[in-house]
């Protein structure tokens, strides 16, 4: 059980262009999902935190301009990553909690790596 | 100063042999703690947990001491399936967020 998904694996774009990753928990709802950045040799940087219904919790530095959250419901959060840039070109992983039920344990997706031409 | 801080390696170990891994965290508040093993363009996935008392998982055991804000993971007789990146990982509301440590990259040779 705990199983998230992330769609796309793997994107390839052109600058300026607009990339959506979708997040879905498969198997359980999360009560809050978590968006990570990884850069190559550097380890997870939380970028923001969604609870469904409501607007995503970003960290110092990130743009929420730029990286859109969207948490529609219990099982799917969305970043769209608007813009995009080379300097965008990272590791973006997402997560899933399932709140006191289990505290401090997150479930995560394979990830999705993209590349800005 | 990072809030959990790891050496980062590469333990370069040979098959069989046993390694341990330090962390250190600087939020005396913090109330769960975790490893989790990373492989190469992978996402992070659950070890285990670490308890107060200590924990063991086949060949690996986990220690905490709350009074240093030190965790430490062993790993006895490694495999070459074990290379990997191990994230010392620190949670510190009731909620579910996580503050992951630079992670320590551990390669087992034959």
């Amino acid at each position: 059980g705990a199983v998230v998904s992330q769609h796309p694996s793997r994107v390839i774009c052109k600058s300026g262009t607009s990339v959506k990753i979708e997040c879905r928990s498969l198997d359980f709802q999360a009560t809050t999902m978590f968006w990570y950045r990884q850069f190559p040799k550097q380890s997870l940087m939380l970028m923001a935190t969604s609870n469904e219904g409501s607007k995503a919790t970003y960290e110092q530095g990130v743009e929420k301009d730029k990286f859109l959250i969207n948490h529609a419901s219990l099982t799917l959060s969305t970043l769209t990553v608007t813009s995009a840039h080379p300097e965008d070109s990272s590791f973006y992983i997402c997560s899933a909690g399932v709140g006191l039920a289990i505290p401090g344990v997150q479930y995560f997706g394979p990830g999705t790596r993209l590349t800005v031409l | 100063r990072k809030e959990v801080e790891q050496d980062p390696g590469p333990f370069n170990v040979p098959e069989g042999a046993t390694v341990a891994f330090n962390c250190t965290y600087s939020n005396s508040a913090s109330q769960s703690f975790f490893w989790y093993r990373q492989d190469c363009r992978k996402e992070p996935k659950l070890l285990m947990s670490v308890y107060s008392s200590g924990n063991e998982d086949g060949r690996f055991t986990a220690q905490l001491n709350r009074a240093s804000q030190y965790i430490s993971l062993l790993i006895r007789d490694s495999k070459l399936s074990d290379s990997a990146t191990y994230l010392c990982v620190v949670n510190h509301n009731a909620g579910n967020m996580l503050t992951f440590g630079g992670g320590t990259r551990l390669m087992v040779k034959p």
